[in-house]
């Protein structure tokens, strides 16, 4: 499972556009991006997944380069409510389990 | 279909004693898998089921805990001679296949306080 690193903490107030980049510099071939979000007191929710290029869907944007080895997590127009940690994930979608790093911890500002 | 269930919410229990917690996931879908998450960390694999065969266990599984999925449905998670460091958020997902488009659906999780 290819290792990541993400910034562990990120501040950013209400409207903005919030850009979380993470680095997996051993992603493998067969290998998809994946970022989960997760809230106080809850478990994890899917956000978004790619392979290349760009993905977009309601919640968010995923920017990966040609060479694959880093990515970007594009949260648009912010809010309060978008406060959470972030998590970045890559492997195969045969592997038989998802493994977490520590996350990036989002803080949005009024 | 309300997603994954997990229960109780919390569970305080004193240093040495059993507690079980209970999962019951998405009912389409074949696997379950049961996580730890401790303040300020990632969630961390602990195992997962397959219908009802557990096939993987991480070594942070010790001999204390076990885990079951009789007819593949609900999952239980005991411990047995509850530990200071027990102490976490105990997260069950559920999943269609391996690595499904739309990825694992987590609980809200069991947190644990052990005293």
């Amino acid at each position: 499972l290819a290792k990541t690193t993400q910034p562990i903490s990120m501040d950013s107030y209400e409207g903005q556009e919030v850009n979380i980049t993470c680095s997996h510099n051993n992603i493998a071939t067969n290998d998809y991006i994946t970022w989960y979000q997760q809230f106080p007191s809850q478990g994890p929710r899917f956000i978004i997944q790619g392979y290349k290029t760009k993905v977009t869907n309601e919640v968010a944007s995923l920017f990966i380069p040609a060479d694959r080895k880093s990515s970007t997590l594009s949260l648009p127009r912010v809010s309060l409510s978008d406060t959470a940690v972030y998590y970045c994930l890559v492997g195969d979608k045969r592997d038989d389990k998802i493994i977490f790093g520590k996350g990036t911890r989002l803080h949005i500002l009024p | 279909d309300t997603g994954v269930s997990q229960d109780p919410r919390h569970k305080i229990t004193k240093r040495g004693q059993n507690v079980t917690f209970r999962c019951d996931p998405i009912s389409e879908h074949n696997r379950l898998y049961w996580y730890r998450q401790t303040l300020g960390q990632g969630p961390e694999f602990l195992t997962y089921f397959q219908n009802e065969a557990q096939l993987e266990k991480s070594r942070l599984l010790s001999d204390r805990f076990s885990a079951e999925r009789p007819k593949g449905s609900f999952s239980t998670l005991e411990i047995q001679r509850t530990e200071q460091g027990d102490s976490a958020m105990y997260l069950c997902a559920s999943s269609l296949g391996s690595r499904p488009i739309g990825g694992y659906t987590f609980g809200s999780g069991t947190r644990l306080t052990v005293v």
